[in-house]
Parts: C-alpha cells; structure tokens; sequence
C-alpha cells in the first residue's frame, strides 16, 4: 500500500524546457514534503520542500506546488540542464510528525542537450 | 567537513552468508537512520537511532537485520543467513537534529548488496 505514488517512472526533456514532476498521496495528515534527487551511485540529496501550509515553494530554478484537495504536488524545473538528469523522490513523513520519511519510487529525468 | 560515509561500497555474498554494512554519520549528527532501496524503488525505512538508542526498528524485515550504533557514532547493520531477497541498496543517513525539520537528513552512497 503505496502512501506516496510516482507514477511516471521516466521523463525526458530537451535542454531550456519545463521539467514537470509529479506525485501524488493517499494520507490526508501529510504535512510536510521533499522532493530528494539522486545520481547514480550517490545518495539522494535534499532538493525542496513544502509544508501543507503553503501552496508553492521556489528556490532558484526549482518549484514545488501542493494541491491539497488533489492530494497532489508537482516539481518543476525551469530551465531544464543537462546536469538535472537525475531520480527525484517525492517523499512525506510516514504518519503525522513522524521523523521517518515515505518515499515514493521515483521518476528519472533526462534532459537532453 | 566528510560526508555521511558507508562500506562496503559494494558487497557480494552467498546465500547463507552473515554480512555487516558499516556507516560512518557525519560528526556531531545524532541521528542515524538506515533505509533498504530495492532496484526500481524508492527508499523503505528499516530503523532509526537517537545517539547510541535504537529508538524505531519497526522497518527491520525480519529478526535477521540486526543494527548497532554502540558510542552513538558509527553504526552496523548486520544480515544474518542472507537471503536473494535481501539484495538490495543499503542507505546510511544521519542528521544533527533529533526532530523536524526533514530536510536535514544526509545520505550516503550506500552499499549495494547482491545475495546469490
């Protein structure tokens, strides 16, 4: 039983476009996101976050949109480089204040030159 | 400063085989959490310390796993009589906070297990 769900597990894009990620979350008491972005034989790496309390949050080239009613949010990076190929994990805190994370399965991004 | 830091990077055991995946957490980070990446999907949680206390090992997949973080500093993760379902991508993370905000978790590389 997925609580966080990528379901597009692969995303090309050429180089200067709009990367748009998504995720979706079946539990309501999620308060609080990240997105994660990992490269090959690395660890992931903290990229953004959103608390339920806001709508959208942006940090340079990276935004992350939350529609809560949707049970929904998005990452979209704007422009797409080369150096943003890459998994992203959406992930949510496993139950209401929780410190453990949920993550989701991830989505590989290609941005070609 | 270094990085959250795991080894083996790469380990290959026989079936049956005990193995043990080491962490070294970033200095001064009191928690220290262990995560299992199976190909194709995301980071599942296996347990959680606080310093040398082992507070959540809800995510341990059987009384096999088994982890120690013994002076609150570098920790263990042992599987014992391993099987082929255990191979799989073994995440070390650790963070100088003991509560939010979760952003503030550090990966490691990671060892990547194969159990033939």
């Amino acid at each position: 039983d997925q609580q966080v769900k990528q379901n597009s597990p692969s995303l090309s894009v050429q180089e200067g476009r709009i990367s748009i990620l998504n995720c979706d979350y079946t539990n309501s008491m999620f308060d609080y996101f990240l997105w994660y972005k990992k490269y090959p034989a690395e660890g992931p790496t903290f990229l953004i976050s959103i608390s339920s309390i806001k709508d959208k949050n942006e940090d340079g080239r990276f935004t992350v949109f939350l529609n809560k009613s949707a049970k929904h949010l998005s990452l979209h990076i704007v422009p797409s480089q080369p150096g943003d190929s890459a998994v992203y994990f959406c992930a949510a805190p496993a139950s209401g204040g929780s410190y453990i994370p949920t993550f989701g399965r991830g989505t590989s991004l290609i941005v070609h030159p | 400063g270094a990085g959250v830091s795991q080894s083996p990077r790469y380990k290959v055991a026989k079936r049956g085989q005990d193995v043990a995946l080491r962490c070294d957490p970033i200095s001064g980070h009191v928690s220290l959490f262990w995560y299992q990446q199976a190909l194709g999907q995301g980071p599942e949680f296996l347990t959680y310390f606080q310093n040398e206390a082992q507070l959540d090992k809800s995510g341990l997949p059987s009384d096999r796993f088994f982890a120690e973080r013994p002076e609150g500093s570098v920790s263990t993760l042992k599987i014992q009589r391993t099987q082929q379902e255990d191979s799989a991508v073994y995440l070390c993370a650790s963070s100088i906070r003991t509560s939010l905000p979760y952003n503030e978790q550090f990966f490691g590389p990671g060892t990547r297990l194969t159990v033939l």
